[in-house]
């Protein structure tokens, strides 16, 4: 049983640029919940994905957004970078669309300068 | 606005000893409960959960404890041991886990040998 892969595990980007982060989700889990950690904080949900469709968003602008695949992997794009997008964003996929079955991922590191 | 909230970034404790985390919330919605742990460069990892029809629940040498009326849980770990070393995070749901996790900002903890 392979675990929650994320990739890349670090990223430099420049401010108004664009990102692409991806997520393989563990095998049988059908939903995958997006997650920004900013430095010294706890994180913060961004959005989830059930069944191919959005399930649920937190308090993010529409320039970060998501898609899930078939196979249950996901990505989030963020658009128009901003220097506060400086975080680590962690992927957690679960069967069912409930926080208390989460595996999380490593994450991805995102700096933007 | 910090729904669940850990006031102590860190704490340290001699090995053998108890230590002792502590996390308060405010939304009253609130009615399932994690701890998480997470290692540097790792994602967090589930380590206990109690729903808010139980006042404790113990799995080894962790020991969840949740006081509704005071808005309060406290993770008790005891024997402490230094591979406890690592960042706790608290993590509240609404509708016994089937909702996405709001979590607190964590506690170092750090054994000291």
């Amino acid at each position: 049983e392979t675990g929650v892969t994320q990739s890349p595990t670090h990223l430099i980007k420049t401010r108004g640029q664009q990102v692409t982060l991806r997520c393989s989700s563990q095998s049988g889990h059908n939903t995958v919940s997006w997650y920004q950690q900013a430095l010294g904080q706890g994180p913060q949900f961004i959005f989830q994905y059930y069944r191919e469709e959005e399930n649920g968003r937190g308090n993010f602008p529409p320039r970060f957004s998501g898609l899930q695949f078939p196979n249950y992997s996901s990505e989030l794009n963020v658009n128009a970078l901003e220097l506060d997008d400086s975080a680590l964003y962690l992927c957690a996929s679960s069967l069912g669309t409930g926080g208390y079955g989460y595996t999380f991922g490593s994450g991805t590191r995102l700096t933007v300068v | 606005d910090q729904q669940v909230k850990q006031n102590s970034p860190s704490l340290s404790v001699q090995e053998g000893r108890i230590s002792i985390l502590n996390c308060d919330y405010t939304n009253s919605m609130f009615d399932y409960f994690l701890w998480y742990k997470k290692y540097p460069a790792e994602g967090p990892t589930f380590l206990i959960s109690i729903s808010s029809i139980k006042d404790k629940n113990e799995d080894g040498r962790f020991t969840v404890f949740l006081n509704k009326s005071a808005k309060h849980l406290s993770l008790h770990i005891v024997p402490s041991q230094p591979g406890d070393s690592a960042v706790y995070f608290c993590a509240a749901s609404g509708n016994f886990g089937n909702e996405k996790l709001t979590f607190g900002t964590g506690t170092r903890l750090t054994i000291i040998p």
